[in-house]
């Protein structure tokens, strides 16, 4: 089983950029696709990244998702924060004997 | 607009038995895998089940095999999960969960829905 690596929390003023990351233990990043979950306190999560670098729709172009061989890693920028991007953040991904890894998640603090 | 929206949460016995349902709309139903995902209270997101497109293939978790059934009408565009044998680490938020492609990457999430509470207690 491979394990996803998040940082434990990040923060950053408004108007910025973030990134976050998410390392992958074993096996390449790029074999199976990245998902970012973005869940507030006491909603439901969305998703803001699938694919490795889609966006649902209604998901503005602030989010954007990469995918990086070298470091066996993903990562999700987002551009011009603003205050409701405050929340949790987890990547998932997964392969052909483990349907749903997840990431530990991150805690985004606007300030 | 994708639309899931989930039903049927409760509170239910250890032992006893419920039905979830999805109503999906926004999307061509049937072209797409779909999942359900749970969240115990305090907990992260654990994938349960999922079921492709046609509703041919199902998938499980090994924490509810043989307990949960998935199944999908899509003629009336709705997901199902039937389960049976309910265990108090069973209580948990349960997420309808639409996948971006028909049946192999079946946990590629790309909308989810709003969840219905199960609570499993005496």
């Amino acid at each position: 089983n491979f394990m996803l690596t998040q940082p434990h929390s990040v923060s950053e003023s408004p108007g910025k950029t973030v990134t976050i990351s998410c390392t992958r233990s074993s096996g390449s990043i790029a074999s199976n696709y990245v998902q970012w979950y973005q869940q507030r306190p006491g909603s439901s999560p969305t998703t803001v990244i699938y694919e490795d670098n889609q966006r649902p729709s209604g998901v503005p172009d602030r989010f954007s998702g990469s995918i990086d061989s070298s470091s066996n890693s993903a990562s999700l920028t987002i551009s011009g924060l603003k205050t409701e991007d405050e929340a949790d953040y987890y990547c998932q991904s997964y392969d052909s004997s483990n349907p749903w890894v997840f990431g530990g998640g991150t805690k985004l603090t606007v300030l | 607009e994708v639309q899931l929206l989930e039903s049927g949460g409760g509170l239910v016995q250890p032992g006893g038995s419920l039905r979830l349902s999805c109503a999906a709309s926004g999307f061509t139903f049937s072209s797409y895998a779909m999942s359900w995902v749970r969240q115990a209270p305090g907990k992260g997101l654990e994938w349960v089940s999922a079921i492709s497109g046609s509703g041919g293939s199902t998938y499980y978790a090994d924490s509810v095999k043989g307990r949960f059934t998935i199944s999908r009408d899509n003629s009336k565009n709705t997901l199902y999960l039937q389960m049976n044998s309910l265990r108090a680490e069973d209580t948990a938020v349960y997420y309808c969960a639409k996948s971006s492609c028909s049946t192999s990457c079946y946990t590629v999430i790309d909308y989810w829905g709003q969840g219905t509470l199960v609570t499993v207690s005496s």
